[in-house]
């Protein structure tokens, strides 16, 4: 079955350090891969996405990701992380040619920020 | 512009009860898919509709599970006879093309449902 495995379920970090959330994904078939955010109390709102252009995929709100065959990862980064990033973080997969392109979700990391 | 709208926001139904939940999509938008979040977890995929077409129903958790989008636009999640373990956030998603990996789906704000 395809899926994907978020590695940490709570990362904490101090403000203005760097954010480092880590996914893999299973490779049966070439993925397209997101992030999504989750605010409490808010909708589901996209990141950034891979589709098999450039393998370093710029976002919203300073956050980037890389995609990494070799690795079959998808980790999300941000340089330096703001009170306002604490939410609950998706790693999501997509396969065209298998799943009809829904989308199946990790469990979530919820990045905690420190002043 | 309008997103994706759900209502009720929040649905309590004792054990046995019928419920529907709404999901208004983006105008135009052609695909549209029900997921299911219980608490904790990621959302996990219910259903796609293809304009009125129910192209996968794959994740419907029982066959109390009903879901149905009659004229390619507004959809209905129905479940019937509900038990405890209905319990969960009820997410609809749409996009506006084909279903193929890399169409954005927009998120509703989704439906809590408890169930007592």
């Amino acid at each position: 079955a395809q899926s994907v495995t978020q590695l940490d379920s709570h990362v904490s970090v101090s403000e203005g350090t760097p954010v480092l959330l880590r996914c893999n994904y299973s490779s049966s078939y070439s993925p397209s891969l997101f992030w999504y955010v989750q605010h409490p109390n808010k909708g589901l709102q996209l990141l950034l996405k891979y589709t098999s252009a450039a393998t370093l995929v710029k976002g919203i709100n300073g956050f980037e990701a890389e995609f990494k065959k070799s690795e079959t990862s998808f980790h999300l980064t941000k340089p330096s992380a703001h009170m306002s990033d604490a939410a609950e973080y998706f790693c999501v997969v997509s396969y065209l040619y298998n799943q009809g392109g829904k989308l199946i979700f990790g469990q979530g990391t919820e990045l905690s920020v420190k002043p | 512009g309008a997103g994706v709208s759900q209502s009720p926001r929040y649905k309590v139904a004792k054990r046995g009860q019928d419920v529907a939940l709404r999901c208004d999509p983006i105008s135009g938008h052609v695909s549209l898919f029900w997921y299911q979040q219980a608490l904790g977890q990621g959302p996990e995929f219910l259903t796609y509709f293809q304009n009125e077409a129910q192209l996968d129903k794959s994740g419907l958790p029982s066959d109390r599970f009903f879901a149905e989008r009659p004229e390619g636009s507004v959809s209905t999640l129905k479940i019937q006879r509900t038990q405890q373990e209905d319990s969960a956030v009820y997410l609809c998603a749409s996009s506006y093309g084909l279903a193929g990996g890399e169409d954005e789906q927009y998120f509703g704000p989704g439906t809590r449902l408890t169930v007592t």
